[in-house]
């Protein structure tokens, strides 16, 4: 069975721009859920999407957004990137809540 | 809120030592689940280990074994005759079972260093 795929894995974007980041989730999964790592910050939270449905979100500004695509797969939008923005942006799947996450290998983002 | 400590920063051993990882969390819920997380150099977090809040029982997978002990909060990992293979960040994390979602609460890592 294949594992969590996120698209790109590196990007460099510049201040202000936006950007989109892709997860296609482990098949039959239904859950898909973002952290952000940053070595200031840690891993940390964004949001989870399960059946379509943002059921959590983080502390992050509106400026981060997600959604969820009827084949589970998720994309992340970040708008007027900031250079604080920059960081290894992990995606997770999991069946349900009640079941454990398996990430994917992290889109680096570096906004100059 | 849900909280997670890993106090130990940086740990550095021989190869075949043994070596354990401190996790305390802090929470309010009675349900919940605790996980054990690995990153290797290459970035992708690895899958360890669940347990469930109401199950203390001790696991061991191999050279790896896990302590939960609710009394004290704590979810400790033990790697037994370490190898150069095991260096990595460790990271503990705990998910609230109330309020549905699946938010992943981490710790801040533990860089674990195996040395020849």
């Amino acid at each position: 069975k294949a594992g969590v795929t996120q698209t790109p894995r590196y990007l460099i974007k510049t201040r202000g721009q936006q950007v989109t980041l892709s997860c296609s989730p482990i098949s039959g999964h239904r859950s898909v859920s973002w952290y952000q790592q940053t070595p200031g910050q840690g891993l940390q939270f964004l949001f989870e999407y399960f059946s379509e449905t943002q059921r959590n979100k983080g502390n992050f500004p509106g400026r981060f957004s997600g959604r969820q695509f009827s084949n589970s797969r998720s994309e992340m939008n970040v708008s007027t990137l900031e250079l604080g923005d920059s960081a290894l942006y992990l995606c997770a799947s999991s069946l349900s809540r009640d079941h454990e996450q398996y990430f994917g290998p992290g889109t680096r983002l570096t906004v100059t | 809120a849900q909280k997670v400590t890993q106090v130990q920063t940086e740990i550095s051993v021989v190869e075949k030592e043994d070596v354990t990882l401190d996790c305390v969390y802090e929470t309010r819920d009675t349900t919940y689940y605790l996980f054990w997380y690995k990153q290797p150099p290459s970035g992708e977090l690895v899958f360890l280990i669940r347990r469930n809040s109401f199950d203390e029982q001790n696991e061991i997978s191999g050279r790896y074994s896990w302590n939960f002990q609710k009394s004290t909060s704590s979810f400790n990992f033990t790697i037994t005759a370490s190898q150069v293979v095991d260096s990595a960040v460790y990271f503990c994390a705990l998910s609230e079972r109330t309020g549905g979602g699946n938010k992943l609460t981490f710790g801040t890592g533990t860089q674990l260093k195996v040395e020849l």
